[in-house]
């Protein structure tokens, strides 16, 4: 069981907007603005996509949002592509001073 | 540009040793973190460790301290995952990424999956 919790699966149309949350406690998620979010690809290098809630990194397009309320962070997609179909991963910073991590979220872009 | 690049899969038996690899170019090594991540079917994932190799300081997880050895070596700029004695529920696919700080990883490698099954 992951230390945070996401949907297994969510999905959603070309042009559609879709959000994954991840839950989490008042010694991670909602400590501090220290949650990211990781898109993987079977066999890639995954690659960060969201950091500090809600930045991006350099390149990533602005499709791509983090939010945050509480214990539960948020990312959404909007304007769905068949490239975003992916496995997305948010991850917090914890009191503990390690990373922890959620169970992975697939989406299927329909 | 930033790429880590790991070592190829691995299948082993219950009881032996290994040591997987991680090759990083475009960045100066000693100046950043690097961490190793486990990725079991169906578990998610989970941050094993972490090692800033400019000063050799290691960071453990709790679930992991005295399972597994990170370590460096930087004239190659290559950091290393290290068993002692595999189990078979060492079987998953293990990622290392780099971070500027520790609350994140901004590059990783494409993973190393390793079997580990008599």
């Amino acid at each position: 069981q992951s230390a945070l919790t996401q949907p297994a699966s969510v999905s959603g149309s070309p042009g559609q907007s879709i959000t994954i949350s991840c839950t989490g406690t008042s010694s991670d998620v909602g400590n501090s603005n220290l949650v990211s979010w990781y898109q993987f690809y079977p066999g890639k290098a995954p690659k960060l996509i969201i950091y500090g809630d809600n930045k991006r990194p350099p390149g990533v397009s602005n499709r791509f949002s983090g939010s945050k309320s509480g214990n539960t962070a948020s990312l959404t997609i909007s304007g769905l592509q068949a490239e975003d179909e992916a496995e997305y991963y948010c991850c917090s910073f914890a009191l503990s001073r390690m990373l922890v991590f959620g169970g992975g979220t697939k989406l299927t872009v329909l | 540009e930033v790429l880590l690049v790991q070592s190829g899969a691995e299948v082993k038996k219950p009881g032996e040793s290994l040591k997987i690899s991680c090759e990083g170019s475009g960045y100066t090594f000693s100046h950043y973190w690097i961490g190793w991540v486990r990725l079991m079917p169906g578990k998610g994932l989970e941050w094993m460790g972490i090692l800033y190799p400019g000063d050799s300081d290691a960071r453990y997880s709790p679930s992991f301290q005295g399972q597994v050895t990170i370590s460096a070596d930087k004239s190659i700029n290559t950091a290393y995952l290290h068993w002692r004695s595999l189990k078979a529920s060492d079987t998953a696919i293990y990622y290392c990424a780099i971070a500027g700080d520790l609350t994140r990883f901004d590059y990783w490698g494409q993973g190393t999956p390793v079997t580990v099954s008599s």
